[in-house]
């Protein structure tokens, strides 16, 4: 069976200090691992990783893939309130690709 | 503008009811899902359908059911036989197995 899991699973945190968030996997044929940030409703989309592409970056938050730990660090560098959110992480793989989804890490930012 | 539009935003069910939650995409994407999201609990797969007139259980599929007679459409049937229906329900398209996830913004469903 797929597996996701993520941690924490919450956090708080200041404006402007630096989060890692984690993600591991246990994923036949694996895929792409894909980052999402939920903050009421519809999770938006992040970064996808792949075998090819194993480091992205936009603005303050970067994510890297370790293929051989089978697992995935979301960085935030100099927080906001407006970060304060759910992210979620997702993996691609097994027969059908369809993605397994981690249970989250909750994220507050106090000013 | 291209998205997934779900309806209604709340819903509320009495024991023993059938409820449909809607969900339309206009972004020509082949395959579409239903997730369930509880506090805590990340998102669960209910089905999912990679292909008009074929979809597929998920990981909690008991007490729902689905149709997709149109590449647009993929609606969501709760039934009475799901016990514990209250949550946080989220549609998803992609354009094929795989890629990149549009999300819809949900529709809140409690039992009352």
């Amino acid at each position: 069976e797929d597996k996701v899991v993520q941690s924490p699973l919450s956090l708080v945190v200041h404006e402007g200090d630096t989060v890692t968030l984690n993600c591991s996997y246990e994923v036949t044929n694996f895929r792409s691992l894909l980052w999402y940030k939920q903050e009421k409703k519809a999770p938006t989309f992040l970064f996808m990783l792949t075998s090819s592409g194993i480091e992205k970056k936009s603005g303050r938050l970067s994510s890297i893939l370790d293929k051989k730990e089978l697992s995935s660090i979301l960085n935030i560098t100099a927080t906001q309130t407006g970060d304060s959110a759910i992210y979620l992480c997702a993996v691609e793989g097994g027969g059908s690709y369809i993605p397994t989804f981690g249970r989250g890490t909750s994220l507050i930012v106090h000013p | 503008d291209g998205g997934i539009t779900q309806s209604p935003k709340y819903l509320f069910r009495k024991e023993g009811q059938n409820v449909t939650l809607s969900c339309e995409q206009n972004l020509n994407h082949d395959a579409m899902y239903w997730y369930r999201q509880d506090p805590g609990q990340g998102l669960r797969l209910i089905y999912y359908s990679q292909i008009v007139n074929d979809f597929q259980k998920g990981d909690i599929a008991e007490g729902y059911s689905v149709s997709r007679e149109k590449k647009e459409s993929f609606p969501l049937t709760v039934t009475s036989a799901q016990k514990n229906p209250t949550a946080f329900y989220l549609c998803a398209s992609s354009m094929d197995r795989g890629g990149g996830y549009t999300f819809g913004s949900g529709t809140r469903l409690t039992v009352v």
